[in-house]
């Protein structure tokens, strides 16, 4: 299966706190992508990094990747109640346009 | 409002009755695809289209079709159904530009009986 694996599964936090959750994928890629779910509507884009980059930021949000390692993290600082959601990455399989998810990471953020 | 739209929101069916899901997007996207979701084991394509008669095989076609007559339409078609399909399912449209977000439907969910 070349399906990407995220960890945690699962995460509860306060508040307040940061959330990071991982990323590993299998194949060479263009680019990788996180998306979030809340609760079983469509996935929405939050952020994008290309395979030349090791570092973005978009607001609260801050992703890595390590294309060596074939991993990304996410990290969302200052998590408030409103970011429970599950969490995806996704990759594009070069030389091709498949695109490949995660199995997702569900982030609780407790008030 | 830029969108994709699928329908029906909810379906139940019986195993091997033939159904469409629809799927229409108003951006103008070249590229569409179906996934389906399941518990532990995330999003899987099914197909995708790159253009107007163009598809190709995503991780999981087995048991669907899909066709791609317009550039703003790309059904699926399940010809008979079997409750191992039972899951939900998303289509998504994007510009042909793989750095691009990808823009997702608000869901399907199929169950087969």
């Amino acid at each position: 299966s070349q399906q990407g694996e995220e960890d945690p599964q699962a995460l509860s936090i306060q508040e307040g706190e940061n959330a990071t959750m991982n990323c590993s994928y299998k194949t060479s890629i263009n680019n990788l992508q996180w998306y979030r779910q809340n609760s079983g509507r469509g996935l929405v884009h939050l952020i994008l990094i290309r395979s030349n980059e090791r570092e973005k930021h978009s607001g609260r949000l801050r992703v890595t990747l390590d294309t060596s390692k074939k991993s990304s993290s996410l990290l969302i600082t200052a998590s408030r109640a409103a970011d429970t959601a599950s969490y995806f990455c996704a990759t594009d399989v070069t030389g091709t346009y498949k695109y490949i998810f995660g199995t997702g990471t569900r982030l609780k953020v407790l008030a | 409002e830029a969108q994709v739209t699928q329908n029906p929101r909810y379906l139940i069916t019986v195993t091997g009755k033939k159904l469409t899901v629809t799927c229409s997007q108003n951006m103008n996207h070249e590229y569409m695809s179906w996934y389906r979701q399941d518990p532990g084991l995330g999003l899987r394509q099914i197909y995708y289209s790159m253009n107007v008669e163009v598809t190709d095989k995503g991780d999981v076609p087995e048991g669907y079709k899909v066709s791609r007559k317009e550039k703003r339409n790309f059904p699926l078609i399940l010809e008979s159904p079997s409750p191992n399909q039972t899951s939900l399912y998303f289509c998504a449209s994007s510009l042909r530009d793989r750095g691009l977000p990808i823009h997702f439907g608000n869901g399907t969910r199929l169950t087969v009986t």
